[in-house]
């Protein structure tokens, strides 16, 4: 199994709800990853998890809370958005922290917020 | 911010070779050279890496010319679903508070029919 899995695919929500992004990959890797990729432009590293705890954080606002339960799961819970963080959140995976370059990316979840 | 310089833009014709170019002037001996790919609506791939020796896998071949001041990637038979954003990165493996794999602006290439 090579695949990481981002539910939902697609999200809308207000500015006021509160949802969550999941990921999950049974690769046994122990390095997971969120970017954020506005349209027509690159990916954007938000945080990295390396063996479970967040190792960066790329000066993210508070509104999105990065959360690693467990070495195969990783979450990005959402609250108070605004309109200009929709967004594709894309998660990834890689073996081991600091060894290697080559991430697993999932498909992505598209969020609009309203 | 990126530190690789990459044309925005090439066509290819399928079933040619498809030879991306990609500066990295300022690499250091730490850093490698990635490839990734991102096909319209999906997440990036990886393709290939390489520190200083030239690459091959089954996707694709990595040039790194001698200095390690650029490098270029090569599809050997593009196909209408090589069409995807082509990023070239530096990643620097000795790890610590650099090692983020930050994405530039790539190449957008386009097989043509």
């Amino acid at each position: 199994d090579t695949e990481v899995t981002q539910t939902p695919k697609h999200l809308v929500m207000g500015m006021t709800n509160k949802k969550s992004l999941k990921c999950e990959q049974h690769m046994g890797h122990r390095a997971m990853y969120w970017y954020k990729q506005k349209a027509k432009k690159p990916p954007e590293l938000m945080f990295v998890y390396s063996y479970e705890k967040l190792s960066i954080n790329e000066s993210v606002p508070s509104r999105f809370s990065p959360e690693c339960p467990n070495s195969s799961l990783l979450n990005l819970h959402l609250h108070a958005l605004q309109p200009e963080d929709s967004a594709l959140y894309l998660c990834a995976s890689s073996q081991f922290p600091g060894v290697t370059g080559e991430l697993f990316f999932g498909e992505g979840s598209r969020l609009t917020v309203l | 911010d990126a530190k690789t310089t990459q044309p925005p833009s090439m066509d290819c014709a399928e079933g040619r070779a498809a030879n991306l170019p990609c500066n990295h002037s300022t690499i250091s001996g730490n850093e490698y050279v990635y490839w990734y790919r991102q096909i319209h609506s999906q997440g990036p791939q990886y393709i290939i890496h390489g520190l200083k020796n030239n690459e091959t896998n089954e996707m694709a071949s990595l040039i790194i010319t001698e200095d390690r001041k650029s490098s270029t990637l090569i599809l050997p038979h593009a196909t209408l679903r090589d069409t995807a954003v082509y990023y070239c990165i530096e990643l620097d493996h000795s790890g610590g508070s650099n090692y983020k794999l930050t994405f530039g602006k790539g190449t957008l290439l386009t097989v043509n029919p």
